[in-house]
């Protein structure tokens, strides 16, 4: 158990609808990762968050948003969903220092489907 | 730019077998660090190993070892004596800094299929 959680884990809804996904970070971390994982493909970066405020952007479509609360978790927004959006979503987390990097403990998940 | 190569898709050994899963890293900044996590069939990301640019040090855990090469950026992953639990994608990620924070790459993983 890598202490960070997701919810929920499975989430089928249609075309055009929007949803939530939650993440809770592990005890101490300030950092939060959100990653896409396609069938048979690779991670894909889509933001971070440290602290409350977005520290990087990778490759997140206008249609998604997130954000990072007072309590550490963070939120990512699916809008106008699309097919292409079914995919397995990560949230991480890390100690996060200016003058270091550290490792990344995933969470579970969340498999988006979209029909 | 960073970029991370993991040239094998996919390897099948059969158990008992070593493997070794190669890593190959560009990057122009003399501090960054790399990483192995490990994924297998239930998904869950699992962090491996963290290793900085000025660590050449090999380093060995179990039936697992890692070979960083500077000279060849390079950041190999050997499973000694495989076992079918090893089964699983295996992503090298390299973080460097940029613009002031520090950005991860993943490469895009190599499938290790460990057969009784």
């Amino acid at each position: 158990d890598s202490g960070v959680t997701q919810t929920p884990k499975h989430l089928i809804t249609a075309t055009g609808q929007r949803v939530t996904l939650r993440c809770s970070p592990r005890s101490g971390d300030l950092s939060v990762y959100w990653y896409q994982q396609s069938l048979d493909q690779g991670l894909q970066f889509l933001i971070q968050y440290y602290n409350g405020e977005e520290r990087a952007k990778g490759n997140i479509l206008e249609r998604f948003s997130a954000q990072q609360f007072p309590d550490l978790h963070s939120e990512l927004n699916l809008s106008s969903l699309e097919l292409g959006d079914s995919a397995l979503y990560f949230c991480a987390s890390s100690v996060d220092s200016r003058s270091s990097s550290y490792e990344q403990y995933f969470g579970p998940g969340t498999r988006l489907t979209v029909t | 730019a960073q970029k991370v190569t993991q040239a094998q898709t996919e390897i099948s050994v059969v158990e008992k077998e070593d493997v070794t899963l190669d890593c190959v890293y560009e990057t122009r900044d003399t501090t960054y660090y790399l990483f192995w996590y490990k994924q297998p069939p239930s998904g869950e990301l699992v962090f491996l190993i963290r290793r900085n640019s000025f660590d050449e040090q090999n380093e060995i855990s179990g039936r697992y070892s890692w070979n960083f090469q500077k000279s060849t950026s390079s950041f190999n992953f050997t499973i000694t004596a495989s076992q079918v639990v090893d089964s699983a994608v295996y992503f090298c990620a390299l973080s460097e800094l940029t613009s002031g924070t520090y950005k991860y790459i993943f490469g895009t993983g190599t499938r290790l299929k460990v057969l009784a």
